[in-house]
């Protein structure tokens, strides 16, 4: 049973250009979650999702950000026109249900966005 | 607002001796506290949590404290090992936060041989 699995792992992109960071949650699990890790900080939620809904997405920046998990195929984080200060660690978890965190939520090896 | 911080961004520790990772919140809603382990490029695995009505959980060589009263908790570690190396993350939510965990900064914990 894979784990949470991130791709890309690195990805590169000049300012202006679109991120598409793409996470598949662990079989089974139909909730996801995006968190940002800014560069000597701790993570920051972003947004939650379920299954072709967005159910919290209080921690996402209002422009140029947006979310999906559609009903096939993985969640996308999506990034228009990237600006320098985008740079981090993107992580995605992934539960069966609302997270018991101890117990149910896998976090993936992150994609690590570097804007040039 | 910071509401979990870690106030030490590493630790240095001798292996076979006690590592004690320090976490202080503000938000007197958070009821249930996690640490998280953070291996460099990947991603946080859960480590040991504790809810708000206890004081103390302990799952092996990881034991963590909960002092309601000041808002803090501290994770140990003994015997420290060189492979608990790593950066350590305290996260905490409400009962109402459910999906959202809120994290400290995250201490690095160097275990020498």
């Amino acid at each position: 049973n894979a784990g949470v699995m991130q791709n890309p792992r690195h990805l590169v992109r000049r300012r202006g250009q679109e991120a598409r960071l793409r996470c598949s949650p662990m079989k089974g699990h139909s909730h996801v979650y995006w968190y940002r890790q800014l560069p000597e900080e701790g993570l920051k939620f972003m947004v939650y999702l379920q299954k072709e809904n967005i159910i919290d997405e209080s921690g996402m920046p209002k422009e140029r950000f947006s979310a999906e998990f559609p009903k096939e195929g993985p969640s996308i984080l999506r990034i228009q026109q990237v600006v320098r200060g985008d740079s981090a660690a993107y992580f995605c978890a992934s539960s069966r249900s609302t997270a018991a965190w101890d117990t149910e939520a896998f976090f993936g090896q992150g994609t690590r966005l570097t804007v040039v | 607002d910071q509401q979990v911080k870690q106030n030490s961004p590493s630790l240095s520790v001798q292996e076979g001796r006690i590592s004690i990772l320090n976490c202080d919140y503000t938000n007197s809603m958070f009821d249930y506290f996690l640490w998280y382990k953070k291996y460099p490029a990947e991603g946080p695995t859960f480590l040991i949590s504790i809810s708000s009505i206890k004081d103390k959980n302990e799952d092996g060589r990881f034991t963590v404290f909960l002092n309601k009263s000041a808002k803090h908790l501290s994770l140990h570690i003994v015997p420290s090992q060189p492979g608990d190396s790593a950066v350590y993350f305290c996260a905490a939510r409400t009962e109402t936060s459910g999906s959202r965990l809120t994290f400290g900064e995250g201490t690095q914990l160097t275990v020498n041989p």
